[in-house]
């Protein structure tokens, strides 16, 4: 049972456009969002998160969107820049109760930006 | 740069062997979880550890265990290797809940022949 999915593989987008990258979950008990970078090789590194009871959260280039009642949020990055090719993952978790550390993960997003 | 290490950094190792992984959180970080990533998949929770006690588990048999240490470090063992073990192991820290952000290290690379 695939909680998160990313339904995306890969997206290419040309340097300076906007890159939108999508993540949809089915468990209603997750409250709180998360959206890692990895490079090949290395470990993910943390970008951007937002709480349930939001909407929106920004953090210079890159916005993540949630949509509670679709069980949908996205992660807009612009401008894009050949730097952010990479695996995006979105993870979902509960900030509630013993399983704060528990995230579960999408399978990821290629990125690739164009110069 | 997380602060989170992790060692060793690759290993390879015989099917039916025994392996330990290590982990050092960020400092003042008391929460310790394990995941594991094999190509091409996002990484699945192996399980979690809060002030040196296992606090959640994923869906992982328990040839899969772990400790943590008085100063928050960790280790994960993995007893009877199999093949299908050959993963990315990623080790996250952050401190307590309540949605604070989780760190993860560089990933112990381990395949098993």
């Amino acid at each position: 049972d695939q909680q998160v999915k990313q339904n995306s593989p890969s997206l290419s987008v040309q340097e300076g456009r906007i890159s939108i990258l999508n993540c949809d979950y089915t468990n209603s008990m997750f409250d709180y969002f998360l959206w890692y970078k990895k490079y090949p090789a290395e470990g993910p590194t943390f970008l951007i998160s937002i709480s349930s009871i939001k909407d929106k959260n920004e953090d210079g280039r890159f916005t993540v969107f949630l949509n509670k009642s679709a069980k949908h949020l996205s992660l807009h990055i612009v401008p894009s820049q050949p730097g952010d090719s990479a695996v995006y993952f979105c993870a979902a978790g509960y900030t509630g109760g013993t399983s704060y550390g528990k995230l579960t993960f999408g399978q990821g997003t290629i990125l690739t930006v164009h110069p | 740069e997380t602060g989170v290490t992790q060692s060793p950094t690759h290993l390879i190792k015989t099917r039916g062997q025994q392996v330990t992984l290590r982990c050092s959180s960020q400092s003042g970080h008391n929460t310790v979880s394990w995941y594991q990533q094999a190509l091409g998949q996002g990484p699945q929770f192996i399980f979690q550890y809060y002030r040196e006690e296992e606090n959640g588990r994923g869906n992982f048999p328990p040839r899969f265990s772990g400790l943590q240490f008085p100063n928050y470090s960790s280790e994960l063992n993995v007893n009877a290797l199999e093949l299908d073990d050959s993963a990315l192991y990623l080790c996250a820290s952050s401190f307590g809940g309540g949605g604070n952000t989780i760190y993860f290290g560089e990933g112990s690379w381990l395949t098993v022949v």
